[in-house]
Protein backbone atom coordinates (compact mmCIF):
# COMPACT_ATOMS: atom_id res chain seq x y z
CA UNK A 1 0.00 0.00 0.00
CA UNK A 2 1.08 3.54 -0.42
CA UNK A 3 1.83 4.56 3.01
CA UNK A 4 2.90 8.24 3.60
CA UNK A 5 6.05 8.35 6.24
CA UNK A 6 6.45 11.43 7.74
CA UNK A 7 10.19 12.45 9.69
CA UNK A 8 10.92 13.43 12.12
CA UNK A 9 8.21 12.15 14.41
CA UNK A 10 8.96 14.73 16.56
CA UNK A 11 10.47 18.36 16.16
CA UNK A 12 11.19 20.55 18.74
CA UNK A 13 12.09 24.11 17.60
CA UNK A 14 13.02 27.61 19.44
CA UNK A 15 9.81 30.23 18.58
CA UNK A 16 11.00 32.23 14.96
CA UNK A 17 13.24 28.93 14.01
CA UNK A 18 12.03 27.08 10.24
CA UNK A 19 10.60 23.80 10.43
CA UNK A 20 10.93 21.16 8.18
CA UNK A 21 9.04 18.03 7.47
CA UNK A 22 9.36 15.46 5.30
CA UNK A 23 7.11 12.23 3.85
CA UNK A 24 7.82 9.75 1.86
CA UNK A 25 5.67 6.87 0.12
CA UNK A 26 5.58 4.24 -1.75
CA UNK A 27 3.40 4.41 -5.16
CA UNK A 28 2.31 6.54 -7.88
CA UNK A 29 0.00 9.34 -6.26
CA UNK A 30 -2.76 11.97 -8.00
CA UNK A 31 -1.88 14.41 -5.23
CA UNK A 32 -0.46 15.04 -1.52
CA UNK A 33 -2.03 16.70 1.30
CA UNK A 34 -0.82 18.44 4.32
CA UNK A 35 -2.96 18.03 7.43
CA UNK A 36 -2.34 19.97 10.92
CA UNK A 37 -4.42 18.38 13.92
CA UNK A 38 -4.55 20.08 17.74
CA UNK A 39 -5.04 17.89 20.80
CA UNK A 40 -5.84 14.89 18.58
CA UNK A 41 -8.94 15.93 17.22
CA UNK A 42 -10.51 17.76 14.06
CA UNK A 43 -7.92 18.07 10.76
CA UNK A 44 -6.97 20.92 9.37
CA UNK A 45 -6.11 21.12 5.54
CA UNK A 46 -3.09 23.17 5.19
CA UNK A 47 -2.06 22.60 1.21
CA UNK A 48 -2.70 20.38 -1.32
CA UNK A 49 0.30 19.67 -4.37
CA UNK A 50 -0.46 18.00 -7.13
CA UNK A 51 1.99 15.07 -9.30
CA UNK A 52 2.86 17.45 -11.99
CA UNK A 53 3.79 20.70 -9.37
CA UNK A 54 6.80 20.85 -7.81
CA UNK A 55 6.93 23.32 -5.02
CA UNK A 56 3.84 25.48 -3.52
CA UNK A 57 3.61 28.34 -1.17
CA UNK A 58 0.80 29.62 0.91
CA UNK A 59 1.63 32.23 3.62
CA UNK A 60 4.40 30.52 6.27
CA UNK A 61 3.95 26.93 4.46
CA UNK A 62 6.17 26.06 1.49
CA UNK A 63 5.52 22.32 0.25
CA UNK A 64 7.92 20.98 -2.38
CA UNK A 65 7.09 17.56 -4.31
CA UNK A 66 9.91 14.93 -5.94
CA UNK A 67 8.19 12.35 -7.47
CA UNK A 68 11.10 10.86 -8.78
CA UNK A 69 12.34 10.38 -5.03
CA UNK A 70 8.24 9.84 -4.03
CA UNK A 71 9.14 12.62 -1.02
CA UNK A 72 7.34 15.59 0.25
CA UNK A 73 8.55 18.00 2.48
CA UNK A 74 7.17 20.66 3.93
CA UNK A 75 8.50 23.90 5.35
CA UNK A 76 7.12 26.24 7.89
CA UNK A 77 8.91 29.76 8.36
CA UNK A 78 9.10 31.83 11.77
CA UNK A 79 7.75 29.39 13.56
CA UNK A 80 5.27 30.50 16.10
CA UNK A 81 4.18 28.79 19.25
CA UNK A 82 0.85 27.99 18.09
CA UNK A 83 2.26 26.38 15.49
CA UNK A 84 2.53 23.29 17.97
CA UNK A 85 0.57 20.59 16.95
CA UNK A 86 0.91 17.21 14.76
CA UNK A 87 1.61 17.24 11.28
CA UNK A 88 0.70 14.87 8.62
CA UNK A 89 0.66 13.73 4.84
CA UNK A 90 -1.54 12.28 3.19
CA UNK A 91 -1.45 10.80 -0.23
CA UNK A 92 -4.20 10.42 -2.98
CA UNK A 93 -3.83 7.62 -5.78
CA UNK A 94 -4.33 7.80 -9.15
CA UNK A 95 -8.03 7.23 -9.37
CA UNK A 96 -8.43 9.65 -6.86
CA UNK A 97 -9.81 7.24 -3.85
CA UNK A 98 -7.52 6.03 -1.94
CA UNK A 99 -6.51 8.13 0.68
CA UNK A 100 -3.83 7.20 2.97
CA UNK A 101 -2.04 9.35 6.17
CA UNK A 102 1.20 9.10 7.77
CA UNK A 103 1.74 8.42 11.55
CA UNK A 104 2.77 12.16 11.55
CA UNK A 105 5.12 14.55 13.23
CA UNK A 106 4.65 15.95 16.01
CA UNK A 107 5.84 20.07 16.28
CA UNK A 108 6.97 21.64 19.44
CA UNK A 109 7.58 25.48 19.10
CA UNK A 110 9.06 26.33 22.24
CA UNK A 111 8.34 30.22 23.22
CA UNK B 1 -20.52 27.88 6.21
CA UNK B 2 -21.24 25.38 8.27
CA UNK B 3 -18.40 22.74 8.44
CA UNK B 4 -18.73 19.04 8.99
CA UNK B 5 -20.12 18.04 12.18
CA UNK B 6 -20.14 14.90 13.98
CA UNK B 7 -22.19 13.32 16.99
CA UNK B 8 -22.14 12.70 19.48
CA UNK B 9 -18.80 14.30 20.43
CA UNK B 10 -17.50 11.12 23.26
CA UNK B 11 -19.30 8.11 23.63
CA UNK B 12 -18.55 5.59 26.46
CA UNK B 13 -19.96 2.13 25.67
CA UNK B 14 -19.13 -1.37 27.22
CA UNK B 15 -17.98 -4.29 25.70
CA UNK B 16 -20.55 -5.51 23.20
CA UNK B 17 -22.68 -3.06 22.84
CA UNK B 18 -23.97 -1.00 19.47
CA UNK B 19 -23.14 1.87 18.52
CA UNK B 20 -24.13 4.61 15.93
CA UNK B 21 -21.96 7.17 15.46
CA UNK B 22 -23.19 10.31 12.86
CA UNK B 23 -21.61 12.93 10.43
CA UNK B 24 -23.36 15.80 8.74
CA UNK B 25 -21.30 17.06 6.05
CA UNK B 26 -20.67 20.59 4.28
CA UNK B 27 -23.82 20.86 2.27
CA UNK B 28 -23.22 19.83 -1.61
CA UNK B 29 -20.25 17.67 -0.84
CA UNK B 30 -21.34 14.44 -2.54
CA UNK B 31 -17.98 12.55 -1.36
CA UNK B 32 -17.69 11.76 2.69
CA UNK B 33 -15.03 9.52 3.97
CA UNK B 34 -14.51 7.91 7.54
CA UNK B 35 -11.30 7.34 9.48
CA UNK B 36 -10.44 6.32 12.93
CA UNK B 37 -7.42 7.21 14.47
CA UNK B 38 -5.44 5.82 17.47
CA UNK B 39 -3.44 7.88 19.78
CA UNK B 40 -0.21 8.72 18.46
CA UNK B 41 -1.10 7.48 14.75
CA UNK B 42 -2.18 9.09 11.62
CA UNK B 43 -5.79 8.52 10.62
CA UNK B 44 -7.01 5.25 9.42
CA UNK B 45 -9.25 5.19 6.33
CA UNK B 46 -12.30 3.37 7.03
CA UNK B 47 -14.83 4.25 4.38
CA UNK B 48 -15.58 6.28 0.90
CA UNK B 49 -18.98 7.03 0.17
CA UNK B 50 -19.86 8.76 -3.47
CA UNK B 51 -23.41 10.46 -2.79
CA UNK B 52 -25.14 7.24 -1.75
CA UNK B 53 -22.98 4.59 -2.72
CA UNK B 54 -19.66 3.13 -1.43
CA UNK B 55 -16.80 3.64 -3.58
CA UNK B 56 -14.48 1.99 -1.12
CA UNK B 57 -15.11 0.35 1.62
CA UNK B 58 -12.12 -1.73 1.88
CA UNK B 59 -11.00 -0.22 5.12
CA UNK B 60 -13.51 -1.35 7.23
CA UNK B 61 -11.29 -3.59 9.64
CA UNK B 62 -14.33 -6.67 9.88
CA UNK B 63 -17.50 -7.42 9.60
CA UNK B 64 -18.78 -5.41 12.44
CA UNK B 65 -18.13 -2.13 11.16
CA UNK B 66 -20.95 -1.10 8.85
CA UNK B 67 -21.81 2.83 7.22
CA UNK B 68 -24.31 4.10 5.39
CA UNK B 69 -25.40 7.37 3.83
CA UNK B 70 -28.93 6.86 2.12
CA UNK B 71 -29.78 10.19 1.38
CA UNK B 72 -26.13 11.21 -0.08
CA UNK B 73 -25.90 13.60 2.69
CA UNK B 74 -25.66 12.31 6.56
CA UNK B 75 -23.95 9.28 7.24
CA UNK B 76 -23.74 7.07 9.73
CA UNK B 77 -21.21 4.60 11.16
CA UNK B 78 -22.47 1.53 13.07
CA UNK B 79 -19.98 -1.08 15.15
CA UNK B 80 -21.95 -4.14 16.67
CA UNK B 81 -20.46 -5.96 19.68
CA UNK B 82 -17.97 -3.10 20.13
CA UNK B 83 -14.73 -4.77 21.97
CA UNK B 84 -11.91 -2.68 23.84
CA UNK B 85 -9.82 -2.23 20.79
CA UNK B 86 -12.62 -0.47 18.91
CA UNK B 87 -11.32 2.21 21.33
CA UNK B 88 -10.22 5.32 18.94
CA UNK B 89 -10.86 9.24 17.75
CA UNK B 90 -13.42 8.17 14.62
CA UNK B 91 -13.23 11.16 12.46
CA UNK B 92 -15.18 12.00 9.53
CA UNK B 93 -14.62 14.42 6.40
CA UNK B 94 -16.49 15.68 3.25
CA UNK B 95 -14.85 16.68 -0.21
CA UNK B 96 -16.59 18.72 -3.17
CA UNK B 97 -15.68 15.35 -5.00
CA UNK B 98 -14.11 12.23 -4.34
CA UNK B 99 -12.60 11.70 -8.03
CA UNK B 100 -10.16 13.34 -9.82
CA UNK B 101 -10.23 17.29 -9.18
CA UNK B 102 -9.91 19.29 -6.70
CA UNK B 103 -9.89 16.47 -3.54
CA UNK B 104 -9.21 18.68 -0.38
CA UNK B 105 -10.87 16.79 2.63
CA UNK B 106 -12.90 18.92 5.41
CA UNK B 107 -12.55 17.00 8.73
CA UNK B 108 -14.88 17.20 11.20
CA UNK B 109 -14.07 16.91 15.21
CA UNK B 110 -14.53 14.18 15.78
CA UNK B 111 -16.15 11.24 17.97
CA UNK B 112 -13.83 9.79 20.88
CA UNK B 113 -15.43 6.19 21.23
CA UNK B 114 -14.20 4.52 24.48
CA UNK B 115 -15.21 0.93 25.04
CA UNK B 116 -14.83 -0.32 28.59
Amino acid sequence: SQQGEEDPQALSIQEGENATMNCSYKTSINNLQWYRQNSGRGLVHLILIRSNEREKHSGRLRVTLDTSKKSSSLLITASRAADTASYFCATMDNYGQNFVFGPGTRLSVLP
Amino acid sequence: GAGVSQTPSNKVTEKGKYVELRCDPISGHTALYWYRQSLGQGPEFLIYFQGTGAADDSGLPNDRFFAVRPEGSVSTLKIQRTERGDSAVYLCASSLEGTSGYNEQFFGPGTRLTVL
